[in-house]
């Protein structure tokens, strides 16, 4: 069984410019998670799709990220514009009721310069 | 609002030594802990989780509710066990709202 896959596994972009990263969760898995992991601090949830719905975005740091999961399977995540604040470790996961267990990705990690 | 607490950075053991990850939380509701676990290289991964009460690689973890700790421990460390450890909580009872409240993890290292 395949897992969790992102792309890319590192982006390194300039103050400004755009950045769109992928996740492609497990096949038939309907939550999908963004969670991020910025220099020194802990791993923050960012949001929760179900299918293609956003379940919960509250941990959205503001309106400069866009996630999207248009069919109900891969989801992106775009940042623009990018800030350096926004540089660390972006990671997918996906689970399926009834168990829930989350399967994480690799993560992108992105620099911001 | 959760929080889950790592007090420990670093954890440093020799080989056959006992291991305690210590983690204490805080939530309102009825939570579901876990532990996930990230080998050097290798992706996160589920270690255990509290309503599973299995024993995994050797480790178990206790959910205590009156302490709000979720310690996880091993007998006699191995040294593929060094990694860093991550305690997470989620909201037991909402089923819509699953996100994960992660600490901010302890890197287990076992010496020979």
């Amino acid at each position: 069984e395949a897992g969790v896959t992102q792309f890319p596994s590192h982006s390194v972009i300039e103050k400004g410019q755009t950045v769109t990263l992928r996740c492609d969760p497990i096949s038939g898995h309907d939550n999908l998670y963004w969670y991020r992991r910025v220099m020194g601090k802990e791993i923050k949830f960012l949001l929760h799709f179900v299918k293609e719905s956003k379940q919960d975005e509250s941990g959205m740091p503001n309106n400069r990220f866009l996630a999207e999961r248009t069919g109900g399977t891969y989801s992106t995540l775009k940042v623009q514009p990018a800030e350096l604040e926004d540089s660390g470790v972006y990671f997918c996961a996906s689970s399926q009721a009834p168990k829930n267990e989350q399967y994480f990705g690799p993560g992108t990690r992105l620099t911001v310069t | 609002a959760q929080r889950v607490t790592q007090p420990e950075k670093l954890l440093s053991v020799f080989k056959g030594a006992p291991v305690e990850l210590k983690c204490n939380y805080s939530y309102s509701g009825s939570p579901e802990l876990f532990w996930y676990v990230q080998y050097s290289r290798q992706r996160l991964q589920l270690l255990l989780r509290h309503i599973s009460r299995e024993s995994i690689k050797g480790f178990t973890a206790d959910l205590n509710k009156g302490e709000t700790s979720f310690h996880l421990k091993k007998p006699f460390a191995q040294e593929e066990d060094s990694a860093m450890y991550y305690c997470a909580l989620s909201r037991l009872a909402d089923t819509g709202r699953r996100a994960l409240t992660f600490g901010s993890g302890t890197r287990l290292q076992v010496q020979p």
